[in-house]
């Protein structure tokens, strides 16, 4: 079975354009997780979907950054216009959570930004 | 990071224990983890504890866990250069797999 897979592994853009992360979780997972490590440090939470609603989107640095569940399927995450700042690796995670029980969230590969 | 701190690196030999250790902010969090990071590869869930133990081994792998004085720690026993790699701490406070990671640790082995 694939594991969670993101798209595409590395991208550098100029800063003022767009990108489109892209996250294909394990077939099943209602939850979808982004997560972010800017320049070696923490790794930080972004937003959580339930199928193909927001559960929390505290994490989300500002409005440049959009992220859809369209069918709650793929998830994206579009950063328009992009920052120097917004440079880091972005990571996704899914999992199938049972109330009452430990579920193990798996993450993808994750994809490495660079803004110029 | 505000709510969990790790040393950065960490050097051993081969043959070695490693310890890591992570100190955790908020008393409430339900699950503690434990992630290794392999250069060019995602985030791979070694172990987790509960929060209301205080032990778990797994093979190679001990994880203890102080509540009163919020740190966890992993030691990995007869290190390997396989072993080298970043590992991040991380809690849940949660009924859903939000995590708050460290910055990680970078460990490394050498032969």
């Amino acid at each position: 079975e694939a594991g969670v897979t993101q798209f595409p592994s590395h991208s550098v853009i100029e800063k003022g354009q767009t990108v489109t992360l892209r996250c294909d979780p394990i077939s099943g997972h209602d939850n979808l997780y982004w997560y972010r490590r800017v320049m070696g440090k923490e790794i930080k939470f972004l937003l959580h979907f339930v199928k193909e609603s927001k559960q929390d989107e505290s994490g989300m640095p500002n409005n440049r950054f959009l992220a859809e569940r369209t069918g709650g399927t793929y998830s994206t995450l579009k950063v328009q216009p992009a920052e120097l700042e917004d440079s880091g690796v972005y990571f996704c995670a899914s999992s199938q959570e049972i109330t009452g029980h430990h579920t193990e969230a798996f993450f993808g590969q994750g994809t490495r930004l660079t803004v110029v | 990071g505000e709510d969990v701190e790790q040393s950065l690196f960490l050097s051993v030999r081969e043959g070695d224990s490693s310890v890591i250790n992570c100190t955790y902010t908020d008393s409430s969090s339900t699950y503690l983890y434990w992630y290794k990071q392999e250069p060019g590869a995602g985030l791979q869930l070694l172990t987790y504890i509960f929060s209301n133990m205080d032990m778990k081994q797994d093979q190679r792998l001990t994880v203890l866990l102080n509540k009163k004085d919020k740190h966890l720690s992993l030691r990995i026993a007869d290190t390997q250069t396989g072993d080298s790699a970043i590992y991040f701490c991380a809690e849940r406070k949660g009924d859903f797999n939000k995590f708050y990671f460290g910055s990680g640790t970078k460990l490394n082995v050498k032969p």
